[in-house]
């Protein structure tokens, strides 16, 4: 069973541009949320999606925003890209029940770099 | 107060011992709660899950939770070299369904020949 496969895993980016992250979850799994990694500010979520509607959104400004399609791949845009952008962003796949809480599994992630 | 609180670390131990992982949260509804490893340079990988009070074992792991004390713990048995890693607590506390995982800062766990 295919695990989350995110690509890139790896982009450059000068500040002011924008940025496509993608996300394909793992097979039968509808929901895909998006995390933030830094070593200042640790794992923070950005938003959740599930059958192509924003469920949950974390407390990230609207240069952050996503989308699902209806086979439940998702990718996330960053615009007008910041120094303080540069992070390793995770998407992280779950069955996405809405009446049970269940686990989430990481992909690998994408590190981004802003010079 | 952090939402989710973990010692940051290093926490050594010798290889065979017990390693004890402890999490704090401040939500009091929070319904799920997890636990990931993450090597350096990796993503996170989820080793246990515990939704209601007690203890959860899954070979070598076992997860204890108290929502009464808001605590959750991880105690990893015969501790290996390869359990050297980071070890990050996570809480769901959305009520209505879906996913939105608050993490601690991890904790750095060092397993020593």
């Amino acid at each position: 069973k295919a695990g989350v496969t995110q690509t890139p895993r790896y982009l450059i980016k000068t500040r002011g541009q924008q940025v496509t992250l993608s996300c394909s979850p793992i097979s039968g799994h509808r929901s895909v949320s998006w995390y933030q990694q830094t070593p200042g500010q640790g794992l923070q979520f950005l938003f959740e999606y599930f059958s192509e509607t924003q469920r949950n959104k974390g407390n990230f400004p609207g240069r952050f925003s996503g989308r699902q399609f209806s086979n439940s791949r998702s990718e996330m845009n960053v615009s007008t890209l910041e120094l303080g952008d540069s992070a390793l962003y995770l998407c992280a796949s779950s069955l996405g029940r809405r009446q049970f809480y269940t686990e989430a599994f990481f992909g690998q992630g994408t590190r981004l770099t802003v010079v | 107060q952090k939402e989710v609180e973990q010692n940051s670390g290093p926490l050594s131990v010798p290889e065979g011992a017990i390693a004890s992982l402890n999490c704090t949260y401040s939500d009091r509804v929070s319904q799920s709660f997890f636990w990931y490893r993450q090597y350096s340079g990796k993503s996170p990988e989820l080793i246990m899950s515990i939704y209601s009070n007690g203890d959860k074992e899954d070979g070598r792991f076992t997860a204890q939770l108290n929502k009464a004390s808001q605590y959750v713990s991880l105690l990893i048995r015969d501790s290996q070299p390869s359990d050297s890693a980071t070890y990050l607590c996570a809480v769901n506390g959305l009520r209505g369904g879906g996913n939105k995982l608050t993490f601690g800062t991890g904790t750095q766990l060092k397993v020593e020949l």
